[in-house]
């Protein structure tokens, strides 16, 4: 079965602070993701990455960064938190294949106050 | 470049009606079609999709779609809504086949389906 795990489901942080939000696949799966949701707007890509070390920006990739060491792992990181990034984040995976079903993780709720 | 319209952001059916979940695209390649359902508190799960075979795609829990060039379209429907449907569903398109930032997911604003008892 596919598992795409979000390590926190909630977090609380403080304008200012350095998050990470980790996402692991165990699926070796080439593609990975984070899109950010927010009520009304949809999802929206922030990053995604196609192989170790490689990245590309979304659609919405300011105030944020990314980090591929390994592939099954995917970090998204808030290098300084401002209220407006409080949202839910969703990272997901599929394979560089035709049909390219994504798979979702849980889903992280960040609150920063 | 690629969007989704869904019209509609909540949508209402009494228990045992159809539901329609509207749905239209636009892309500048043939498209992926994808409809996602979210249940609350949790991550987005696959309805279906529509990979250029068949247009009229079946799904899980009874729902289907179909594929409409000529209207741009992939309306989600199901003849009996159940309890149980009540969630969001998000419509979605990507590039089409296989290639460098292509398996990217364009997705709608969402649907919220409410099922009245």
């Amino acid at each position: 079965d596919v598992k795409v795990t979000q390590s926190s489901r909630y977090l609380v942080k403080r304008t200012g602070e350095k998050v990470f939000l980790e996402c692991v696949q165990d699926m070796d799966h080439e593609n990975m993701f984070w899109y950010r949701q927010d009520p009304g707007l949809g999802l929206r890509l922030i990053y995604f990455s196609y192989d170790v070390k490689m990245k590309e920006k979304g659609d919405i990739p300011e105030g944020y960064s990314v980090s591929r060491e390994k592939k099954e792992r995917f970090s998204l990181i808030l290098e300084s938190a401002s209220t407006n990034q409080t949202s839910m984040y969703l990272c997901a995976s599929n394979r560089q294949s035709s049909g390219n079903t994504i798979y979702f993780g849980e889903g992280s709720w960040l609150t920063v106050v | 470049a690629q969007s989704v319209t869904q019209l509609g952001s909540h949508v209402s059916v009494s228990e045992g009606a159809l539901v329609l979940l509207r749905c239209n695209y636009s892309s500048s390649v043939p498209p992926y079609l994808f409809w996602y359902v979210q249940y609350p508190n949790q991550g987005l799960q696959l309805l279906l999709k529509y990979t250029s075979a068949a247009t009229l795609v079946k799904g899980i829990n009874g729902f289907e779609a179909e594929f409409k060039k000529s209207e741009t379209s992939f309306h989600l429907t199901k003849p009996s809504a159940h309890m149980s449907d009540a969630a969001e569903y998000f419509c979605a398109v990507s590039g089409g086949p296989s290639g460098f930032g292509n398996e990217k997911l364009t997705f709608g604003t969402g649907t919220r389906l409410t099922i009245i008892p």
